[in-house]
């Protein structure tokens, strides 16, 4: 596609359950980036997948997160056991060369009630 | 903690007047990017200046970098109220993970 595409935009669930936030990134685009982003605040890195190499998970806050980049392509965020402090925007960005100009997509916005 | 602290937190200012933005980091960076958000969602690439450069324009951008100082400013020249934004510095360091960390940003207003 022409640009990175995050689904759902909006996403509602009730706290306990799990959920999955899809990223497409930029065909061709080698690197991948999951951010959060609480309200009025800035942007908490989660996780960077590069090409073949292993994913850097440094900022993932708890092991209920984990993602996954399937084909170099797609990827993954998963969330189990919801809590409300995960509510938040998610967003998904793609670049090549790796750490140059960031194409991000629309985010999803979460909430759990 | 992040790397990028922008400053201020939040710029209100005329249409018509210039703003900057300033952001300051603490480790040594292979480049600096600017992002501008609009609406709390996606953000948008304004301007990448590498390590070994110390000024870039782009229209009514203009950037600077000082690793002396381990800084960088944003002017925008000549505001509009379409500039009314968030925006976001983000560095890449030099060593170690080589991933892209945002600040916390700042949130301009231009008053008409």
């Amino acid at each position: 596609g022409a640009g990175v595409s995050q689904s759902p935009s909006n996403k509602v669930t009730e706290k306990g359950k799990d959920v999955e936030l899809r990223c497409d990134p930029i065909s061709g685009h080698t690197a991948l980036y999951w951010y959060r982003q609480s309200l009025g605040q800035g942007l908490e890195f989660l996780i960077y997948f590069q090409g073949n190499s292993a994913p850097d998970k440094s900022g993932l806050p708890s092991d209920r997160f984990s993602a996954e980049r399937t084909g170099g392509s797609v990827s993954t965020l998963t969330i189990q056991r919801t809590q409300q402090e995960d509510s938040a925007v998610y967003l998904c960005a793609s670049s090549f060369p790796q750490n140059e100009k960031l194409f991000f997509g629309s985010g999803t916005q979460l909430s759990v009630l | 903690s992040q790397q990028g602290e922008e400053d201020p937190q939040a710029l209100s200012i005329q249409e018509g007047e210039n703003a900057t933005m300033n952001c300051s980091y603490k480790t040594s960076i292979n480049n600096l990017q600017w992002y501008r958000q609009n609406s709390g969602r996606g953000l948008v690439h304004l301007i990448l200046i590498r390590s070994n450069e110390r000024e870039k324009h782009s229209g009514r951008l203009r950037v600077t970098l000082d690793t002396s100082k381990k800084s960088s400013s944003l002017l925008i020249t000549a505001s509009r109220a379409a500039d009314t934004a968030s925006y976001f510095c983000a560095t890449v360091l030099i060593q170690g993970a080589q991933k892209l960390v945002f600040g916390q940003g700042t949130r301009l207003t231009i008053n008409p």
